[in-house]
């Protein structure tokens, strides 16, 4: 089955600075990509998403990045504000199957 | 909100019981997906539900079960409960569940307390 490894586990930068939290998955048929954003308490929020199809996605202040052959894929936060603050899971899916979900990242942007 | 829709929000019982924990995916989704995340952990995937049939199975334990019914909604069944088990436990649906690209919405997720 896939398995998806997510680094680093807590991440604290200043606010301003750039976040990046890097994934890597072991299903080379895995295709769909998505990034949510846990606040404390609430449930998972989809942030972001990629599909093989494409290498890079940005939205605003958020960026994606995919790399097929090394089977790894990263979100790039800019500009971080104290509201970016929460854990960030990346996950990993076949067709939506299943997905399969990294461990988190606690990101925490000091002001 | 999501329009994913988790009942009870809060649960607290004994070791060897068993609970039933229901949701209620968006209007117009086929796709049920399970996933519990105990503290300070990940989310892992148990199992996904599409048009009421069993789509694919993750680390779901033999105590546990799930159904989905023919209204869609559907219930995960947990038993022989141990204090391991006390998580949150989310259900997320989606339109598809084979090929197309649709994303996973979350409900607020039920959060278990075995005591």
């Amino acid at each position: 089955g896939e398995n998806v490894e997510q680094h680093p586990s807590t991440l604290s930068v200043q606010e301003g600075d750039s976040a990046v939290i890097k994934c890597t998955y072991s299903d080379s048929a895995s295709n769909y990509f998505p990034w949510y954003k846990q606040e404390l308490g609430k449930r998972p929020q989809l942030i972001i998403d990629i599909r093989s199809n494409v290498g890079e996605k940005k939205d605003q202040r958020i960026a994606v990045t995919l790399n097929k052959t090394a089977k790894h894929f990263s979100l790039h936060i800019t500009e971080t504000q104290p509201e970016d603050s929460a854990v960030y899971f990346c996950a990993a899916s076949y067709n939506f199957n299943k997905f399969y979900f990294g461990s988190g990242t606690k990101l925490n942007v000091k002001p | 909100d999501s329009g994913v829709t988790q009942t009870p929000k809060h649960l607290i019982t004994a070791t060897g019981q068993r609970v039933t924990l229901r949701c209620s995916p968006r209007s117009g989704d086929l796709s049920v997906y399970w996933y519990q995340q105990s503290l300070d952990q990940g989310l892992q995937f148990l199992i996904q539900y599409y048009n009421g049939e069993e789509r694919a199975k993750g680390n779901i334990l033999e105590r546990f079960s799930a159904q989905q019914f023919p209204d869609l909604h559907s219930e995960l069944n947990l038993s022989s409960l141990e204090l391991g088990d006390s998580a949150l436990y989310f259900c997320a649906s989606s339109v598809g569940g084979g090929g197309m690209n649709t994303e996973a919405f979350f409900g607020q997720g039920t959060r278990l307390t075995v005591v």
